[in-house]
């Protein structure tokens, strides 16, 4: 049970995109389509933002996409805006009945 | 609208022991797969524990794997974390979460955490 490995930060200008990577295994990223992506912002709850590697719930503005090649999967936000920046966090199906989150990746709007 | 309310954190001296409890409410709680999920402050998520609708399943983190246990009362739409042989490590803030309705293995629905301090 390995947390999934992420970029400690990232940062973009408004407008611009930037992409968090999450790089697992191939007995959790890579064996499951059960990745998900969480956006949490200070003193908060996390929030679902992109669950099954690409899909969005309700309410997800489509500036958030997710994707997955191999043992890593990604996490693209479009068009940023200030009140994108947080922490954001993968997490994944690991087999067995286990879940495991990757470190976080705080993202810095410039 | 979903609400998951958390309580029993509080400071305790290592080796102890805490219950957790989660009031769960506008859901059909026996529907669902509930997870623990904690946070130690300023730092990542770690998923802790999960149960499945009837208690029939439950799973653990290694971390806590022989120390803690999880249950749920479908009569009291209530989930509990019972927290044996505490360390100083398992100092978090504690997460009730909820999956998505058809979502395998997804958590959807956050509480708002229950502060644990292990400390002597």
């Amino acid at each position: 049970q390995s947390a999934l490995t992420q970029p400690p930060s990232a940062s973009g200008s408004p407008g611009q995109s930037v992409t968090i990577s999450c790089t697992g295994t191939s007995s959790d990223v890579g064996r499951y389509n059960y990745v998900s992506w969480y956006q949490q912002h200070p003193g908060k709850a996390p929030k679902l933002m992109i669950y099954e590697v690409s899909k969005r719930p309700s309410g997800v503005p489509d500036r958030f996409s997710g994707s997955k090649s191999g043992n890593t999967a990604s996490l693209t936000v479009s068009g940023l805006q200030a009140e994108d920046e947080a922490d954001y966090y993968c997490n994944s199906y690991a087999g067995s009945n286990n879940l495991v989150f990757g470190g976080g990746t705080k993202l810095t709007v410039l | 609208e979903v609400q998951l309310v958390e309580s029993g954190g509080v400071v305790v001296q290592p080796g102890g022991s805490l219950r957790l409890s989660c009031a769960a409410s506008g859901f059909n709680f026996v529907d669902y797969t509930m997870h623990w999920v904690r946070q130690v402050p300023g730092k990542g998520l770690e998923w802790v524990s999960l149960i499945n609708r009837d208690g029939g399943t439950t799973n653990y983190a290694d971390s806590v794997k022989g120390r803690f246990t999880i249950s749920r009362d479908n009569s009291k739409n209530s989930l509990y974390l019972q927290m044996n042989s505490l360390r100083t490590e398992d100092t978090a803030l504690y997460y009730c979460t909820k999956e998505r309705w058809g979502s395998k293995f997804l958590i959807e629905s956050w509480g708002r955490g229950t502060l644990v301090t292990v400390s002597s």
